[in-house]
């Protein structure tokens, strides 16, 4: 069982530019749920999609977009790049259960 | 809104020694879970053990346990025969529960837990 991976794990992008990272849940997992972790902080709920849907947000603005696929697996955009957006990005996996399996995350930087 | 605090940024303890972590919570609701997330350097977070907060029965994992105190709010993990391994940082977490699909975690700031040989 490979877990829940993310790529790419490192990302080197100019403000202003748009990103897309990815994210396979753990084999027979059903939503996925996405986290922003900056520096010496804990993880911020980002969005969770569930049957393709968006089901639940946090606090984040419209920038932050994202979408499931059929086989599970879900993107994480983020368009307008700003300077603040540099943070480890972590997916998490369920089965409808609160158990989450996190990826090792995708390392931002925004230059 | 759910908080969730973890007042000691850092903390160190001897290879073979008892640690323990703290953490305080706010929150309005009944039916939660509460749980200890570790992220070592590889920046993978991995559980290390879970409490439901109907259970009075403190949950137990192997070396790990904690210390749930429902009306204080407050759910600390303790070590037990710390191992180098266990060098990482530990965050608290708190999940409602809402029905449905809805499974989001709310982090404390996390502390870094250096076992020293």
């Amino acid at each position: 069982d490979a877990g829940v991976t993310q790529s790419p794990t490192h990302l080197i992008k100019t403000r202003g530019q748009q990103v897309t990272l990815r994210c396979s849940p753990k084999s027979g997992h059903d939503t996925v749920s996405w986290y922003q972790q900056a520096l010496g902080q804990g993880p911020q709920f980002i969005f969770q999609y569930y049957e393709e849907e968006e089901r639940q947000r946090g606090n984040f603005p419209d920038r932050f977009s994202g979408h499931q696929f059929p086989n599970y697996s879900s993107e994480l955009n983020v368009n307008a790049l700003l300077l603040g957006d540099s943070a480890l990005y972590l997916c998490a996996s369920s089965l409808q259960g609160v158990e989450a399996f996190f990826g090792q995350g995708t390392r931002l930087t925004v230059v | 809104a759910q908080t969730v605090t973890q007042s000691q940024p850092e903390m160190s303890v001897q290879e073979a020694e008892t640690v323990t972590l703290s953490c305080t919570y706010d929150t309005s609701e009944n039916n939660y879970y509460l749980f200890w997330y570790k992220q070592p350097p590889s920046r993978q977070m991995i559980l290390v053990i879970r409490q439901e907060a109907y259970k009075q029965q403190n949950a137990t994992e192997n070396r790990f346990s904690v210390n749930f105190q429902k009306a204080a709010k407050s759910f600390s993990l303790k070590i037990s025969d710390s191992q180098l391994g266990d060098t990482a940082m530990y965050f608290c977490a708190f999940m409602k529960l809402t029905g449905g699909s809805n499974y989001k975690l709310t982090f404390g700031k996390g502390t870094l837990l250096t076992v020293n040989p």
